[in-house]
């Protein structure tokens, strides 16, 4: 079974302060996805990211920059110089890979991220 | 930009009352999905369905729930005698087939209020 923990249920930060959210995951399949996806108030889920269990590369988008660590099982978030309108839920989510199957996503229990003006 | 679409946005129904939600997922993917928020909460697969069957189910999925391609466009979740539990965000989502191309595309969602 598979599993994703976000242990910061809410962060909150200044405006132009850098910020990162932690996601931890569980899988004994050896080929997975990870992914971010954020939640505004509006309450749509809007896709960040995906990674495979091959690349450990990490990436930067922007002010948006991800971390992803098999040895610590771990695949955070970060947000260089926040603003206002970064303020929603985040979560992390994992996929495995099986042959035939439509591979669910197991969502983390989010971590609502609020930056202050 | 092709996106998923679900109506209606908010449903009010009383308890006992059968609820369909519609999506209409983008036009060339090939699986589709039922994920599920209670307010507050993570959100939780509900059932994946591919060339017209369910391809897998969590254990929320239970009797009360099924899943239709009624035409080439449309993918229905349908609860039959609804509870108050049920009341949630219902999303739907899509993706193609291809292995290389892995996101699932998920809708604006449809809220339901179990009275």
């Amino acid at each position: 079974a598979q599993k994703v923990t976000q242990a910061q249920t809410e962060i909150s930060v200044v405006e132009k302060e850098d910020v990162t959210l932690d996601c931890v995951y569980e899988t004994r399949d050896t080929t997975y996805y990870l992914f971010w996806y954020k939640q505004p108030p509006s309450g749509e889920l809007v896709f960040l990211i995906r990674r495979n269990s091959f690349d450990e590369q990490n990436e930067i988008s922007g002010r948006y920059s991800w971390n992803f660590q098999k040895s610590t099982s771990s695949f955070n978030f970060t947000i260089t110089a926040s603003q206002v309108v970064d303020s929603a839920v985040y979560f992390c989510a994992l996929s495995v890979f099986n042959s035939g199957s439509a591979r669910q996503l197991t969502f983390g229990s989010g971590t609502q991220l609020t930056v202050l003006p | 930009e092709p996106e998923v679409t679900q109506t209606p946005s908010h449903q009010v129904t009383q308890m006992g009352q059968e609820v369909i939600l519609r999506c209409v997922p983008i036009s060339n993917h090939l699986y589709f999905y039922w994920y599920r928020q209670i307010l507050g909460q993570k959100v939780e697969f509900l059932v994946s369905f591919y060339n017209n069957e369910i391809s897998e189910k969590s254990e929320i999925f239970d009797d009360q729930f099924s899943v239709e391609r009624p035409d080439g466009s449309n993918f229905t979740l349908k609860i039959r005698s609804t509870k108050l539990e049920d009341s949630a965000m219902y999303f739907c989502a899509s993706s193609e087939r291809l292995l290389l191309t892995y996101e699932q595309y998920f809708g604006p969602g449809t809220r339901l209020t179990v009275t």
